[in-house]
Order: C-alpha cells, then structure tokens, then sequence
C-alpha cells in the first residue's frame, strides 16, 4: 500500500515559519493537499495541487514540492495556526492516502 | 455555507452493527461524490470509504472491505455508512466528507461522530 511520511511533530515560536514535510514514493508524479485538524472542529482544506490555496485561506500557507518531497509553509506562524496538519494523495491503487499527521506547537 | 452534519454513533459490542449517517446542507448534495474519513484514538486520518455523485460507484479502504456500506439517498440528501462485524480496530471518529475534483479533494468536513466498540 502506498505511504506518505510526516514528521509526527513540529514546534515553532510564534512569529517564525514553520515547514512541515510529506515524502511519498513517487510523489513527483501526482498532486498533493493538506489538511489541518483541530480536534472538535471540522477539518479544512489549506492547500490542493500542491500548491494551490482555497479561497478563505491566509496568505501565510504556502505548498511546495521538490522530488518526493512536499512541504507546507507556514510563514509567521500564530498560535491560531496550532494543528495536526495532513498530507493527502489519490493513488489508484489505495485510492485516497493521508499522510500519519504532524502536531504543529507554536511554543 | 456548506454543513455537513454526522449521526448514529454510539457504543457497540464487538461484532455488532451500527449504521452512521450524514446530513449536507448548503450545496446540491447529488452533484458531489462523498466520503467517510476516521480518526481511531491517538492516530491519524483514515480514509473509509466513497460514492459517486449520481451513478453509485463506491469505493472501500482494505480495512472495511466486506464488512461497511456506503450509501446515499439523493432524494433525503442523506449519506449512509452501514457497519457490520465491528472490533475494536473500528473505534474512531467518523467524519463526512464532500469530495471535489477529478482526484477528489475533501473540501468540506462534518465535526465527526464518536464510534466505541467493545467487548
């Protein structure tokens, strides 16, 4: 079955950007999304195609990729950014795959 | 505003059933293909199961295979996740989701419904 690895978590001070990473074998060839978590509230969608940002979604997250490795950006993080973020692919075999989650503390 | 609104959890014994139930509001609920995502304690998002907008198809996770069914009724603007031969291995939140897009893309998420199985 198909995996993609996160680190399971990530600190950063407020104000600082953080990076979280999603490898996945062969990620290079499909599109990425991520997801952010709070327990209690529904979870949203903060990027698709890799890259690409809904509507509703600050400027401060970005998406990039590079080989099999894909990375949200969080650029002066704020303690509302405080999450378990998802990585997401569709793969034809397992269909959808999230990535294991990654704890973002803004410290 | 898109709502999607989860139902029917609760606590069951191991081997039982339980069927969970979604309730969009705020968009044409038969132009969209749904999903049903999980989150078992202290772990990470599951995709479950998903069905087409209009023709049907579903799809399963490995895990529920045979055992769960994914259903809707465009007419009642209802899903359904119908859960057969639960263990303990199934207890999690279960979220609703719609899906968009030609990969499906979860683009809004219900708050989840708590299922506790156990012997």
């Amino acid at each position: 079955s198909y995996e993609l690895t996160q680190p399971s978590s990530v600190s950063v001070s407020p104000g600082q950007t953080a990076n979280i990473t999603c490898f996945g074998d062969k990620l290079r060839y499909t599109f990425i999304s991520w997801y952010q978590h709070k327990p209690g509230q529904s979870t949203v969608m903060i990027m698709y195609t890799d890259s690409k940002r809904p509507s509703g979604i600050p400027e401060r997250f970005s998406g990039s990729k590079s080989g099999d490795t894909a990375t949200l950006t969080i650029g002066g993080t704020q303690a509302v950014d405080e999450a378990d973020y998802y990585c997401q692919v569709w793969d034809r075999r397992t269909q959808w795959v999230f990535g294991g989650g990654t704890k973002l503390t803004v410290l | 505003e898109v709502q999607l609104l989860e139902s029917g959890g609760g606590l069951v014994q191991t081997g039982g059933s339980l069927r969970l139930s979604c309730a969009p509001s705020g968009f044409t609920f038969d132009f969209y293909a749904m999903s049903w995502v999980r989150q078992a304690p202290g772990k990470g998002l599951e995709w479950v199961s998903a069905i087409s907008g209009s023709s049907g198809d579903t799809y399963y996770a490995d895990s529920v295979k045979g055992r769960f069914t994914i259903s809707r009724d465009n007419s009642k603007n209802t899903l359904f996740l119908e859960m057969k031969s639960l263990g303990a291995g199934d207890t999690a939140i279960y979220f609703c989701a719609r899906l968009t897009g030609t990969t499906g893309l979860f683009d809004s998420w219900g708050q989840g419904t708590q299922v506790t199985v156990s012997s």
